[in-house]
């Protein structure tokens, strides 16, 4: 079983809508939470980054931690057919020095004009 | 603003063969990482350098190796490829005194092995 799951999709949304990505992680050592969006054959380019538990709003986007129950979401307001793109959740834990990140397998992401 | 830096962006090599990567940070970040992303997959890491030291190891091959310089670039040589090392490869940076985990990745390296 992977450290972290994504639901792969794709999700298809229409333009405009929320969309809602979510990953669920077994390691409760992992502090550090963040969210890349990767087009295709491009580089993952980070999105928000959170530590801890909370919330966070940056612009459109809105990232989740409920530690608790080791799960994080990343809400898309008033979602463009620009963000359509592959979204991957990633952590990190102390006893790596937080050097290695542990992704999702991604969700990809369709807004339809 | 400046990013990570990748060479070359595209690589075709025969299996037996080698091939290095390039891959120059952001200015100011002295901490590399290197990521394997196969056809559909997540990116794994492979291996870390802090101030020119392996800082951390993943699931690398014994047959790829890496090291940092003194200018902070660093490089990943792979040695005896197989088909299964087609691949993105992407190097990531960051600084230390930065935010923990906070890295920035480069456009990748697709390797195609034949």
């Amino acid at each position: 079983q992977k450290e972290v799951e994504q639901d792969p999709g794709p999700l298809s949304v229409p333009e405009g809508a929320i969309v809602s990505l979510n990953c669920t992680y077994s390691n409760s050592a992992f502090q550090y939470f963040m969210w890349y969006r990767q087009y295709s054959r491009k580089g993952p380019e980070l999105l928000m980054y959170t530590y801890s538990s909370g919330n966070k709003e940056d612009g459109r986007f809105t990232a989740q931690v409920d530690k608790s129950s080791k799960y994080i979401s990343l809400f898309i307001r008033d979602s463009q057919p620009s963000d359509s793109a592959t979204y991957l959740c990633a952590m990190s834990a102390e006893n790596t020095g937080f050097q290695k990140l542990v992704f999702g397998t991604g969700t990809r992401l369709l807004v339809s004009p | 603003a400046a990013g990570v830096i990748q060479s070359p962006r595209h690589l075709i090599k025969e299996k037996r063969e080698t091939a290095t990567l390039k891959c120059y940070p952001i200015p100011r970040h002295d901490t590399v990482y290197w990521y394997q992303q196969g056809p559909g997959q997540d990116p794994q890491f492979l291996i870390s350098f802090y101030e020119k030291m392996q800082s951390d190891k993943g699931s690398i091959p014994d047959r790829f190796s890496a090291q940092q310089f003194s200018d902070y670039h660093s490089e990943l040589n792979m040695s005896s490829l197989e088909l299964g090392d087609s691949a993105l490869y992407f190097c990531a940076s960051s600084q230390t005194s930065g935010r923990a985990s906070e890295q920035f990745f480069g456009p990748g390296t697709r390797l195609t092995v034949l």
